[in-house]
């Protein structure tokens, strides 16, 4: 079946330190990628995603991805985290065969000591 | 410019009554989706509109559950016979067109508690 892994359920990460959250899809062909963030009592907010190409992606609050293939992944980093960034990530796909419907990750709930 | 938005943002409800949720999508966006939040299965589509074609229903987890979207624009989605395990939060997301490089934007949600 197919599915999204977020292996890291919590991360607590030290303002200023760098961030990598994991993203793990299988799927038979490259699915489309996407990275959002959920702030609490608000909506999703597209950080960044991926389609072809160049496959390190920059994104919005200073995120990228890398999506390598042979690891099947689409790992989210930030060099250096805000107090802000405490948040949930959730990694989605989309596959083009299935229609346009964003299968997500369980997400990673990151929060961010002082 | 304004985002999605739904309403109400909070809905309690008992066990057995039925219930609306609305989203108004982003002025011009074509396609509409509706998806569910909840502690025990995470994230998961519902329920998709693209202008006059037929939805993909593909997502509801029961016949107790349906949408519409009225003159390709506002959408409702309705749970006839709540149950407390459809206790969750209903997102609705709107994109330009039905086309996968199309951002979907979210709105805020609708909490839904079954008591």
């Amino acid at each position: 079946a197919q599915s999204v892994t977020q292996p890291d359920i919590h991360i607590t990460v030290s303002e200023g330190a760098s961030l990598e959250l994991r993203c793990n899809y299988s799927y038979g062909a490259t699915p489309y990628l996407f990275w959002y963030v959920q702030s609490p009592g608000q909506g999703l907010q597209l950080l960044l995603k991926y389609f072809s190409g160049d496959t390190l992606v920059q994104g919005i609050k200073g995120f990228e991805a890398e999506f390598k293939r042979s690891q099947s992944s689409f790992n989210l980093r930030k060099p250096s985290v805000h107090w802000s960034d405490a948040a949930e990530y959730f990694c989605a796909v989309v596959i083009k065969a299935a229609g346009n419907k964003l299968t997500f990750g369980g997400g990673t709930r990151v929060l961010v000591k002082p | 410019g304004a985002g999605v938005s739904q309403s109400p943002s909070n809905k309690v409800t008992e066990k057995g009554k039925d219930v609306e949720l609305r989203c108004d999508p982003i002025s011009g966006h074509t396609a509409l989706y509706w998806y569910r939040q909840s502690l025990g299965q995470g994230l998961e589509f519902l329920i998709y509109f693209q202008g006059n074609s037929a939805p993909d229903k593909s997502g509801l987890p029961s016949d107790r559950f349906s949408a519409e979207r009225t003159g390709g624009s506002v959408s409702t989605l309705t749970i006839q016979r709540t149950q407390q395990e459809d206790s969750a939060v209903y997102l609705c997301a709107s994109s330009l067109r039905l086309a996968l490089e199309d951002t979907q934007y979210f709105g805020p949600g609708t909490r839904l508690t079954v008591l």
